[in-house]
């Protein structure tokens, strides 16, 4: 079946510009995660959405961030404002629920000029 | 969640058994442990998880210790496709653990 999926797969922008992110979970699961990757770090935890719940989006780096999850599927990871340092792949993940492995999309791979 | 330590690099002949190897011996007795590898450009692949008994699915076995402070992921017929960073994750199993925290991993390397 397929998996998650994400677009674009590659955004360059110039610095101060608004990017939209987006992420396709795999049909039916109530659990979607956003994490991004710095070149040659680990994952950074952003945002968590489950069913209905608030999200928990205590992983936000600032207030420049934010993400929304329309109709319990599809979900759109906003970064205003854009700066150097925001440059990392955003990998967007979900899963049947908060407890159960995670099945992760390819990635956008953002870079900012 | 409890922090774990892994080799930073490995190579495996292909077709022989790669044994990945973590500490993890400040785990706790709810948490479980993970494993995950990513593929060069590629977003994270799930592999396999346990709690105190040995795993095995159709990537891989998991074998923890009595004393659940360490484990090892054994891909039992490394390929070239193995080739990956593996990472070895502790994660309990209550409400606001569903965050993963990845650290640097081994890179494991396949050699024909």
């Amino acid at each position: 079946g397929a998996g998650v999926s994400q677009s674009p797969s590659n955004k360059v922008t110039e610095k101060g510009k608004d990017v939209e992110l987006r992420c396709d979970p795999i049909s039916g699961h109530t659990a979607l995660y956003w994490y991004r990757q710095s070149l040659g770090q680990g994952l950074e935890f952003l945002i968590y959405f489950q069913g209905n719940s608030a999200p928990d989006k205590s992983g936000l780096p600032s207030d420049r961030f934010s993400a929304e999850r329309t109709g319990g599927s599809v979900s759109t990871l906003t970064i205003q404002r854009t700066q150097q340092e925001d440059s990392a792949v955003y990998l967007c993940a979900s899963s049947t629920s908060g407890l159960n492995e995670q099945f992760f999309g390819p990635g956008t791979r953002l870079t900012v000029l | 969640d409890a922090k774990t330590t892994q080799p930073t690099s490995m190579d495996c002949a292909e077709g022989r058994a790669a044994n990945l190897p973590c500490n993890h011996s400040t785990i706790s007795g709810n948490e479980y442990v993970y494993w995950y590898r990513q593929i060069h450009s590629q977003g994270p692949q799930y592999i396999i998880h346990g709690l105190k008994n040995n795993e095995t699915n159709e990537m891989a076995s998991l074998i923890i210790t009595e004393d659940r402070k360490s484990s090892t992921l054994i891909l039992p017929h490394a390929t070239l496709r193995d080739t990956a960073v593996y990472y070895c994750i502790v994660r309990a199993s209550g409400a606001g653990s569903y965050q993963l925290t990845f650290g640097k991993g081994t890179k494991l390397s396949v050699i024909p």
